[in-house]
C-alpha cells in the first residue's frame, strides 16, 4: 500500500530556512514522479514542483522557481521542500504527492501525504 | 498558463440530488483532466483521471465527462459524505493548474 507521510508542523520566523519532508513507502520510489502542492489559508490548490527521484530530472512552477528547491533522496526514499529564506506569505499547507501516469509521465496525483502546516510569523 | 475556470464556486443541494460542476479550460487540453475531492482538514483524493476514468475505490456515483475545452464531474446521487470542495487539475501543459474549486454544501 502506498504511503506517503510529511514531517510534523514548523512554525518559524521571517529569513528563516526550513527543510520539509515527505517519507514515501510502498512503492518503487525511483519511478513516480513526486511533487508539492500548497494550499494557503482558505484557499485552493497550486503546484509548485515536482522531481523524479530516479535521476532527479525536476520541474517547477515559474512563481516558486528560485523560491524554493525540491529534492529526494532515494536511499530513504524521502523527498524534501526547502526554503533557504522563509516570508510571511509562505505560511500555507503544504502536501507532498505521487504523480502516475503512462510510462514515467507525470499525469494525475493518485496518493498524497497529510500535509504540513508552516507557519512564518515574526 | 492554462486557466481553469470552475463553475459554480459554491453549489448547494439536497442528498440525493444529481449534482454537476463544469471547468472550462482557457485553452484545448484534449483528455488531460483530473477531478478531485477535499473534505475540511484532510488532503485532497483523486476521484476522476483522464477526463472520465473513475478511480480504483471511488463510488459509481462520480462520473466525469468531457474533453477540449469543456469537462463536467456528476455526482448521481449526493450523500452526506460528499460535502467537500472539488477541484479540477490540468496537466495538458506545464505549469500544472487547478481550478478555484466548488464548494459543496447540503
Amino acid at each position: 500500500e502506498v504511503h506517503l507521510v510529511q514531517s510534523g508542523a514548523e512554525v518559524k520566523k521571517p529569513g528563516e530556512s526550513l527543510k520539509i519532508s515527505c517519507k514515501a513507502s510502498g512503492y518503487n520510489f525511483n519511478t513516480y514522479w513526486i511533487g508539492w502542492v500548497r494550499q494557503m489559508p482558505g484557499k485552493g490548490l497550486e503546484w509548485m514542483d515536482i522531481i523524479y527521484p530516479g535521476d532527479s530530472d525536476t520541474r517547477y512552477n515559474p512563481p516558486f522557481q528560485g523560491q524554493v528547491t525540491i529534492s529526494a533522496d532515494k536511499s530513504i526514499t524521502t523527498a524534501y521542500l526547502h526554503w533557504s529564506s522563509l516570508q510571511a506569505s509562505d505560511s500555507a499547507m503544504y502536501y507532498c504527492a505521487r504523480c502516475s501516469g503512462s510510462g514515467n509521465s507525470c499525469y494525475y496525483f493518485d496518493h498524497w501525504g497529510q500535509g504540513t502546516l508552516v507557519t512564518v510569523s515574526s | 498558463d492554462i486557466q481553469m475556470t470552475q463553475s459554480p464556486s459554491t453549489l448547494s443541494a439536497s442528498v440525493g440530488d444529481r449534482v454537476t460542476i463544469t471547468c472550462q479550460a482557457s485553452q484545448d487540453i484534449t483528455n488531460y483532466l483530473n477531478w478531485y475531492q477535499q473534505k475540511p482538514g484532510r488532503p485532497p483524493k483523486l476521484l476522476i483521471f483522464h477526463a472520465s476514468n473513475l478511480e480504483t475505490g471511488v463510488p459509481s456515483r462520480f462520473s466525469g465527462s468531457g474533453s477540449g475545452t469543456l469537462f463536467t464531474f456528476t455526482i448521481s446521487s449526493l450523500q452526506p459524505e460528499d460535502i467537500a470542495t472539488y477541484y479540477c487539475h490540468q496537466f495538458d501543459n506545464l505549469p500544472f493548474t487547478f481550478g478555484q474549486g466548488t464548494k459543496l454544501e447540503i
